[in-house]
């Protein structure tokens, strides 16, 4: 079954740092691989959408990346801002038990940036 | 189209009573899902429609759970004689799956449950 592992749970870090955020699934198997920024009591944001034959996507200050093989997946945020204090998901779609094309997430990580 | 509506945002029942809840996907989409998410957690996958047919469905969806897509449009899910553990924020995505495997999640805000 395909579990999606999210490293670190939280973090809290000074405005203007750079940070990464770490996605490991264990079924290599997958379509593609899409994060998320959840603010509290909201749905879910599309951030990136990585495909599986890609190896990066950017949009902005974010960057994803994706090493299909080796099943991992950071999320590099530029010159964070408060306004990215948030719940970052990372999920893939495919892999065993995963529910045909359903997403499964990781818990996320719960992210603030200090002002 | 704006995205995915989902009504209500929140919903307060007592339990055993019945609740319903709506969606409304991207008109463009053919598929839809619903997830379920408790605090803390990331959500978890419930069941999907292609049109206007239900394909999957998870272990998580009891006999007390039903969903609907009539007419391939919006989807309704049921919850009957609600439970304590039911809490949960329900969340609505649609996709357009083509030739090449689907094209990205567009999720609704999710309607906010709570059982007392």
């Amino acid at each position: 079954k395909q579990e999606v592992t999210q490293i670190p749970a939280a973090l809290s870090v000074p405005e203007g740092e750079n940070l990464v955020l770490n996605c490991s699934f264990t079924d290599s198997a997958i379509y593609n691989l899409q994060w998320f920024r959840q603010d509290p009591g909201k749905g879910l944001t599309s951030l990136l959408l990585i495909q599986s034959s890609q190896r990066e996507q950017t949009s902005g200050r974010l960057n994803a990346s994706l090493d299909k093989s080796s099943g991992r997946s950071t999320l590099y945020i530029a010159a964070s801002q408060p306004g990215d204090s948030a719940t970052y998901l990372c999920a893939v779609v495919g892999g065993a038990g995963g529910g045909a094309d359903g997403l499964t997430f990781g818990k996320g990580t719960h992210l603030i940036i200090q002002p | 189209d704006t995205g995915v509506s989902q009504d209500p945002r929140h919903k307060i029942t007592k339990r055993g009573q019945n609740v319903t809840f709506r969606c409304d996907p991207i008109s463009e989409h053919n598929r839809l899902y619903w997830y379920r998410q408790t605090l803390g957690q990331g959500p978890e996958f419930l069941t999907y429609f292609q049109n206007e047919a239900q394909l999957e469905k998870s272990r998580l969806l009891s006999d007390r759970f039903s969903a609907e897509r009539p007419k391939g449009s919006f989807s309704t899910l049921e919850i009957q004689r609600t439970e304590q553990g039911d809490s949960a924020m329900y969340l609505c995505a649609s996709s357009f799956l083509g030739p090449a495997a689907s094209y990205g999640y567009t999720f609704g805000s999710g309607t906010r449950l709570t059982v007392v």
